[in-house]
């Protein structure tokens, strides 16, 4: 049973278009997020939704938009997709109250050409 | 917010040597202090972690240590192997988690 599960794990696509990833977490946890990884690596929080409530919002071009149907669901759907939006990009959900890390699922590699 | 550094960015070793990954954190209320390993194509993963109660914690290879008054906590890794190559990326949190930028370890058959 995978407690954080990412659709899809790879995404090639064309400048311009408008792509979903999906993610879904049956840890029970109030919490999720997304994090984008560059190729170097670097970890860099996106969004993060606790409850169905916004409460991380970094700053992230307004063609991302996180939507977050249930608390085990959170969804990115970016717009008029860029060269510069190829990444890897992971979903993550932790308990809120609970002082304890977060847990990742396997990441969409984006490819955008 | 809370700020985490990670040192070095590349860390070679020979099988079977000990591998040391430190960590400075920024902000003294940080109470929790993770360390994750990201293997190829695969998203982090929690391997050990250490409270702001304990000054070290131990799990077969690995262990964290925390020296909170310098505000800097470590990975140590001992009788390394190859399925030991990955990143590894440190955090702490007074309330979210700030991660450090990766460290790439490489082990040297």
């Amino acid at each position: 049973d995978t407690a954080v599960s990412q659709t899809p794990k790879y995404l090639v696509t064309q400048m311009g278009n408008d792509k979903s990833i999906k993610c879904e977490q049956n840890l029970g946890h109030d919490t999720m997020y997304w994090y984008k990884q560059d190729s170097k690596k670097f970890l860099k929080i996106m969004f993060s939704y606790n409850n169905k409530e916004l409460i991380i919002n970094e700053t992230v071009p307004n063609r991302f938009s996180p939507k977050s149907p249930d608390k085990a669901h959170l969804n990115l759907h970016i717009n008029s997709l860029e060269l510069g939006d190829s990444a890897v990009y992971f979903c993550a959900s932790s308990q809120i109250t609970a002082n304890y890390g977060y847990t990742f699922g396997s990441g969409t590699r984006l490819t955008v050409v | 917010g809370e700020n985490v550094e990670q040192h070095p960015s590349t860390l070679s070793v020979q099988e079977g040597d000990s591998a040391v990954i430190k960590c400075t954190y920024s902000d003294s209320a940080s109470n929790y202090f993770p360390w994750y390993k990201q293997e190829l194509g695969k998203g982090p993963q929690l391997i050990i972690d250490i409270r702001s109660n304990v000054g070290e914690k131990k799990d077969q290879r690995i262990a964290v240590t925390l020296n909170k008054t310098a505000k800097h906590f470590s990975l140590h890794i001992t009788e390394t192997q190859p399925e030991d190559s990955a990143v590894y990326f440190c955090a702490a949190r007074p309330n979210r988690l700030a991660f450090g930028k990766g460290n790439q370890v490489v082990v040297i058959p």
